[in-house]
């Protein structure tokens, strides 16, 4: 499968900073990545659909001045908690598809683990 | 009411036993997907399937489009402790947004040695 990664795997950050979460796909050409959000023991939650190029889609209830994201190229989205807060603390995950066919998958980055203290 | 309903929702059996989890919708799959998480880690995907009747083999696990691809499953033959983790189905659909994946809630599996 294509490979997905992420950076960083880890963060802790002061209430009110801002943090960047980078996702790659190495080995082939992404026009869409996907944002996920995930709590303990929970599926995934959809935050935002990334098309390179263009301005992300998001999810109804999340707020786009929050949760930045830029698509810039290919093979590069990138997520802003923008004055992060205790409860933006969570597992951060991309994903990365090129959804030419209906037979295109996503394939998933490690994660960002985000602790807000 | 959530397009793909996934059951059982916790499982917890020991070395050696069979299992199946279950991914279901009232709508047609394009496409469906299984995956399996790790605490900490992203999602891996198992298999991607998209003709109905279609059965796809992986080691010990078998999985299985359903003839009007609305539904799939995941059997585990003698599953092992390595088994353990969360499986998750997603599915895209042509009748909603295409370029979206849609997720099932989770089968969260334990494996007792």
């Amino acid at each position: 499968g294509a490979v997905v990664s992420q950076h960083p795997s880890w963060v802790i950050c002061k209430s009110g900073t801002s943090v960047k979460i980078e996702c790659r796909s190495l080995d082939f050409q992404a026009t869409t990545m996907f944002w996920y959000r995930q709590f303990p023991k929970q599926s995934l939650m959809l935050m935002a659909t990334s098309n390179e190029g263009s301005k992300a889609t998001y999810e109804q209830g999340v707020e786009k001045d929050k949760f930045l994201i830029n698509h810039a190229s290919l093979t590069l989205s990138t997520l802003t908690v923008t004055s992060a807060h205790p409860e933006d603390s969570s597992f951060y995950i991309c994903s990365a598809s090129r959804l030419a066919h209906s037979t295109d998958t996503q394939y998933f980055g490690p994660g960002t683990r985000l602790t807000v203290l | 009411t959530q397009l793909l309903e996934q059951s059982p929702q916790f499982l917890s059996i020991q070395e050696g036993e069979n299992l199946t989890v279950y991914c279901n919708s009232s709508s047609v799959f394009s496409s469906l997907q299984w995956y399996r998480q790790e605490p900490g880690e992203g999602p891996v995907l198992l298999v991607t399937v998209v003709t109905g009747g279609e059965v796809k083999k992986l080691k010990r696990l078998t999985f299985q489009f359903g003839d009007a691809r609305k539904d799939s499953s995941l059997h585990i033959t003698a599953a092992q402790p390595g088994d353990t983790g969360l499986y998750l189905c997603a599915g895209r659909f042509t009748q909603y947004n295409f370029n979206k994946f849609y997720f099932g809630s989770g089968t969260k599996l334990n494996v007792k040695p």
